[in-house]
């Protein structure tokens, strides 16, 4: 079957430094990969979205300088948040696809907490 | 704004009774998914339904979509405790991107 690999699942880190995380796709060719943070008691913004021979695109209030999107294959994409303060918290989840308007298949997070 | 909004925002249920969460939504879209969230997890996808499909089933979960009203709902049958849970709707409009709305709080008690 399909599925998404995340991690690390939790990490900590110091304010202003910075953090990668890692998303592996397994049983099918992630063409898209969207990365999203979920902060406490909110919903899934979306930060950028990467697509196979496409610029990775990236939300407003999201840039490349601050959340850097590799998506080097069809399975693997990795993104670091740089930088990171307290505002950067949350669980950050990586949700992968072959095509469009396929199922989104989802990793379980990367929960970030920022001391 | 949000795109997709769930509608209420929280609810909670005894075991076996039905349930039904609603989505309303402000784009066009090619097709809207249903999710579920637990606690400590990612989101999993348990319906997906096109624009052009005005039903769809999986098991104890039915899915509805009005494009004309830009609603959907996603009702859960005989409820059980591990159904407990954030109920997320999400719009597809032509393409990769996926937006999600704010959740509703399922509790589902013995």
């Amino acid at each position: 079957g399909a599925l998404v690999y995340q991690y690390p699942r939790r990490t900590i880190c110091k304010s202003g430094t910075s953090m990668r995380m890692e998303c592996q796709a397994v049983g099918f060719q992630a063409t898209s990969v969207a990365w999203y943070r979920q902060s406490p008691q909110k919903t899934f913004e979306l930060i950028a979205l990467s697509t196979v021979n496409s610029a990775i695109k990236y939300e407003q209030n999201f840039t490349q300088e601050k959340f850097p999107i590799s998506h080097p294959n069809l399975s693997f994409s990795s993104m670091t948040v740089l930088n990171a303060y307290l505002e950067d918290r949350g669980l950050y989840l990586c949700g992968a696809r072959w095509g469009p308007n396929t199922e989104v298949f989802f990793g379980k997070g990367t929960r970030l907490t920022v001391v | 704004s949000q795109l997709a909004e769930e509608n209420p925002w929280a609810l909670s249920v005894h075991e076996g009774e039905s349930v039904t969460v609603n989505c309303s939504y402000k784009t066009s879209i090619t097709a809207l998914q249903w999710y579920r969230q637990k606690s400590g997890e990612g989101p999993a996808q348990l319906i997906l339904i096109r624009s052009n499909e005005r039903e769809k089933r999986n098991g104890r979960l039915r899915a509805t979509l009005d494009t004309s009203s830009q609603s959907s709902s996603l009702s859960i049958t005989a409820t059980r405790c591990e159904d407990t849970a954030v109920y997320f709707c999400a719009t597809v409009n032509g393409g990769y991107k996926v937006v999600f709305g704010s959740g509703t709080r399922l509790l589902v008690s013995p």
